[in-house]
């Protein structure tokens, strides 16, 4: 399988920094890479597709890059319904795959 | 609206069953591939098992393979998961989410699953 790696675990942040969290895949996956906020007790929420394409909905503070092994998901100025866990996952490869996660936190 | 919803958590005893569904409504349910994924407490998020669109191919992950079983009713627009001879280990929210060229989208709210004597 596919292993996914991000970092870091967890950041402190304030509302209005710029934030970006890093996902590393253990061999090359293209651009297939997806990106999810995850706040607690709710449903998992698609942010960006095909590790840059923004989902229909999802405000553009959020930017996602990368190809190859190496993604980022960068938040321009963070806003308070931003604290949450952001998870990586990679479609290039049956079993579909998730990063451990990034919580981000005041 | 696009929506799922699960439900048939609960809790169960180590060796036991239980049965999750997820219901799915605001779209055409049976030309999408599903997927069940679990959060264990203070977890991430670990893909579980999926099924093509009628039902003939299934996958799992390594974990449950042999224990849970994935299917679907088309003409119910309902998924299910039935879970066997369950471990404290699978204790987690099970979320069912529809795969898309796009990623997983939507998620349903999840259902808690409880292993425990």
């Amino acid at each position: 399988d596919i292993q996914m790696t991000q970092s870091p675990s967890s950041l402190s942040a304030s509302l209005g920094d710029r934030v970006t969290i890093t996902c590393r895949a253990s061999q090359s996956i293209g651009n297939y890479l997806n990106w999810y906020q995850h706040r607690p007790g709710k449903a998992p929420k698609l942010l960006v597709f095909t590790a840059s394409s923004l989902q229909s909905g999802v405000p553009s503070r959020f930017s996602g890059r990368g190809s190859g092994t190496d993604f980022t998901l960068t938040i321009a100025s963070l806003q308070p319904e931003d604290f949450a866990t952001y998870y990586c996952q990679q479609s290039h490869t049956a079993p579909p795959t998730f990063g451990q996660g990034t919580k981000v936190e005041i | 609206e696009v929506q799922l919803v699960e439900s048939g958590g609960g809790l169960a005893q180590p060796g036991g069953s239980l049965r999750l569904s997820c219901a799915a409504s605001g779209f055409t349910f049976g030309t999408y591939w599903m997927h069940w994924v679990r959060q264990a407490p203070g977890k991430g998020l670990v893909w579980v098992s999926h099924i093509n669109t009628i039902g003939s191919t299934t996958t799992y992950a390594e974990s449950v393979k042999g224990r849970f079983t994935i299917s679907r009713d088309n003409a119910k627009n309902t998924m299910f998961l039935q879970m066997n001879s369950l471990r404290p280990d699978d204790t987690a929210v099970y979320y069912c989410a529809r795969e898309t060229r796009f990623g997983f989208d939507p998620w349903g709210p999840g259902t808690l699953v409880t292993v425990s004597s």
